[in-house]
């Protein structure tokens, strides 16, 4: 079964400094990757994601995030953090093309802290 | 830009009552998912439905959960009889296709039940 391991449940970064958010994945195929922010009050926002091909993607807000297979990683990281990047992110993992629904399986987040 | 809408955003109920979630997935969207996030907890996939039934379902979508699409729009989540431990943020989620699984995700409804 497919998991995912975050394993800093809190961050604390000056704004202005770099992020880099861990996240380890177990799955047996080629996964699917994720990174999807939750600010308070709201939904799940897409990130980035990494289906296959360059192992350095590029999303949303100015973060990237790097497949490294050997090591079973996909961290997310941030040259310069923004206050409003406060939040919690989430890295998921789905299956490959199996069939079926394709599920997202989810760490259990990272909450990130920006002090002016 | 189009999105995922849920309503209720807020649902309070007593312990035994039948409540539905209702969701309207993207228009062109073909798959469908609900997931839950009790508090404090990770996001716990729970279903996933394409061409008018379930594709797959975690342990937690017991015989008090089910899901519909009534019609070519919404995607609601019925639970039967709600406990006390259902209370949970439930999220839906749709996806355009399955070779390219990118899911997107509603606001949510955050469940209490009482």
């Amino acid at each position: 079964a497919q998991s995912v391991t975050q394993p800093d449940i809190h961050i604390t970064v000056s704004e202005g400094a770099s992020l880099e958010l861990r996240c380890n994945y177990s799955y047996g195929a080629t996964p699917y990757l994720f990174w999807y922010v939750q600010s308070p009050g709201q939904g799940l926002q897409l990130l980035l994601k990494y289906f296959s091909g360059d192992t350095l993607v590029q999303g949303i807000k100015g973060f990237e995030a790097e497949f490294k297979r050997s090591q079973s990683s996909f961290n997310l990281r941030k040259p310069s953090v923004h206050w409003s990047d406060a939040a919690e992110y989430f890295c998921a993992v789905g299956e490959g093309l199996t069939g079926g629904g394709n599920k997202l399986t989810f760490g259990t987040g990272t909450q990130l802290k920006v002090e002016l | 830009e189009p999105e995922v809408t849920q309503t209720p955003s807020h649902q309070v109920t007593q312990m035994g009552q039948e409540v539905i979630l209702r969701c309207v997935p993207i228009s062109n969207h073909l798959y469908f998912y609900w997931y839950r996030q009790i508090l404090g907890q990770k996001v716990e996939f729970l279903v996933s439905f394409y061409n008018n039934e379930i594709s797959e379902k975690s342990e937690i979508f017991d015989d008090q959960f089910s899901v519909e699409r009534p019609d070519g729009s919404n995607f609601t989540l019925k639970i039967r009889s709600t406990k006390l431990e259902d209370s949970a943020m439930y999220f839906c989620a749709s996806s355009e296709s399955q070779t390219k699984n990118i899911q997107y995700f509603g606001a949510g409804t955050r469940l209490s039940v009482l």
